[in-house]
């Protein structure tokens, strides 16, 4: 079974400019999580998917972050226009929980690291 | 809002001997989730083992095991009989039972283990 994948794995483009974040999770995993770990700070959630839905994304830095699940599959997270201080790892992680267990494991992607000069 | 505090930037241990990382929360909830997720240098986090807060039992899981302490706050992660594979950053996460954001991981800064033949 193939794990989380994200694309593009590095990404280094100029402020101003627009970048699109992939991640697909596992096969059948209907919660999808973003985070992201800028140099020297913790990791910090994001938003959470729940199939298509958002279900929290309270994690989002401001409106210049885009995140979309299509049809409850691969997901995107666009940031435009970036800025330098969104330089950092981003990170995509899927779990499989359904009903009230809220204690799953959540698998994560390799990251992608986007450097913003 | 909950934090969660890992006061070791780094540990060394030599290999097959035991260290243990420390991790302190913060939270106001009753019911919640623990987590010690380790990242090895090809940076894919995989989750190392899980606390349930309702369970007094300290959670094991081969060579490692967790020293949870609800009312101290207090979740440390003993490895033992170290080897040259827990070579690592860890990091300590905290996660509600429910409420809108159920599915946030919240993390600890890491601690970078380095493990010495």
């Amino acid at each position: 079974e193939a794990g989380v994948t994200q694309f593009p794995s590095h990404s280094v483009i100029e402020k101003g400019q627009t970048v699109t974040l992939r991640c697909d999770p596992i096969s059948g995993h209907d919660n999808l999580y973003w985070y992201r770990r800028v140099m020297g700070k913790e990791i910090k959630f994001l938003l959470h998917f729940v199939k298509e839905s958002k279900q929290d994304e309270s994690g989002m830095p401001n409106n210049r972050f885009l995140a979309e699940r299509t049809g409850g599959t691969y997901s995107t997270l666009k940031v435009q226009p970036a800025e330098l201080e969104d330089s950092g790892v981003y990170f995509c992680a899927s779990s499989q929980e359904r009903g009230q267990w809220r204690g799953g494991e959540q698998y994560f992607g390799p990251g992608t690291r986007l450097t913003v000069t | 809002a909950q934090t969660v505090t890992q006061s070791q930037p780094e540990m060394s241990v030599q290999e097959a001997e035991t260290v243990t990382l420390s991790c302190t929360y913060d939270t106001s909830e009753s019911d919640y989730y623990l987590f010690w997720y380790k990242q090895p240098p090809s940076r894919q986090m995989i989750l190392v083992i899980r606390q349930e807060a309702y369970k007094q039992q300290n959670a094991t899981e081969n060579r490692f095991s967790v020293n949870f302490q609800k009312a101290a706050k207090s979740f440390s992660l003993k490895i033992s009989d170290s080897q040259l594979g827990d070579a690592a950053m860890y990091f300590c996460a905290y996660r509600s039972a429910g409420g809108t954001s159920y599915g946030k991981l919240t993390f600890g800064q890491g601690t970078i283990l380095t493990v010495h033949p």
